[in-house]
């Protein structure tokens, strides 16, 4: 069976430092990624997704990055966290065409 | 890309259904709806999926008229445990490549 992992489940950063954020699928290949971010109370924005290894499509632009260096691998990055960064992060995949995502249990990230 | 239009909030009572209304006036030819179920600080969760007319699962039915331009999620019965923020999400176009979702709908079911 499939399943997403997604790590570390909380996050306090200080403004200004690093960011990375990894996402890890098993049991497919070559799967759709994608990496939401979720303010509080707000619904979900679409951030990064990829279709492919090395190929990233940012929807947002923003202080963060995305990068997929293996099939399976989803990273988040940022070298340098504004306070806005703060919120839940929440990896997902797909099966390409397929109209249904699966996601991990996400990140909150606290940046102070 | 096909924008849609929920509710913020609805409430209900427990063993009532509900109904979640979701307007997609811009619905393109080869777009499904699909929804999710999203509990507090958890990812979302696939809940159903339709294209046209009626569809039925284990968990709920998802009703779609004719002309596409909206579609309502029901859930029977409901519990406490369906407290949650519902998510109504339209096909880009037959590219499924990408999930955009909306505010969705907070659904709170009191005792």
């Amino acid at each position: 069976s499939q399943t997403i992992h997604q790590w570390p489940a909380t996050l306090v950063q200080p403004v200004g430092s690093p960011l990375s954020l990894e996402c890890t699928v098993e049991g497919t290949s070559n799967p759709n990624l994608y990496w939401y971010r979720q303010a509080a109370g707000r619904g979900l924005q679409l951030l990064f997704y990829s279709v492919g290894i090395g190929q990233i499509s940012s929807e947002v632009p923003q202080n963060l990055s995305a990068s997929r260096p293996q099939d399976r691998q989803f990273i988040l990055s940022s070298k340098k966290l504004l306070l806005s960064d703060s919120g839940f992060y929440l990896c997902a995949w797909s099966v390409q065409g397929n109209t249904e995502a699966f996601f991990g249990q996400g990140t909150r990230l606290t940046v102070v | 890309l096909a924008k849609t239009t929920q509710p913020i909030s609805m409430d209900s009572y427990e063993g009532q259904e509900v109904n979640i209304t979701c307007s997609h006036n811009n619905i393109a030819t080869n777009d499904y709806i699909t929804w999710y179920q999203q509990f507090p600080s958890q990812g979302p969760r696939f809940i159903i999926q339709g294209y046209k007319t009626k569809v039925t699962n284990e968990v709920a039915s998802l009703f779609i008229p004719a002309d596409r331009k909206s579609s309502t999620l029901s859930l029977p019965r409901v519990s406490l445990s369906d407290t949650a923020v519902y998510y109504c999400l339209v096909g880009d176009g037959g590219n499924f490549n990408k999930f955009y979702f909306g505010s969705g709908t907070k659904l709170n079911v009191k005792p």
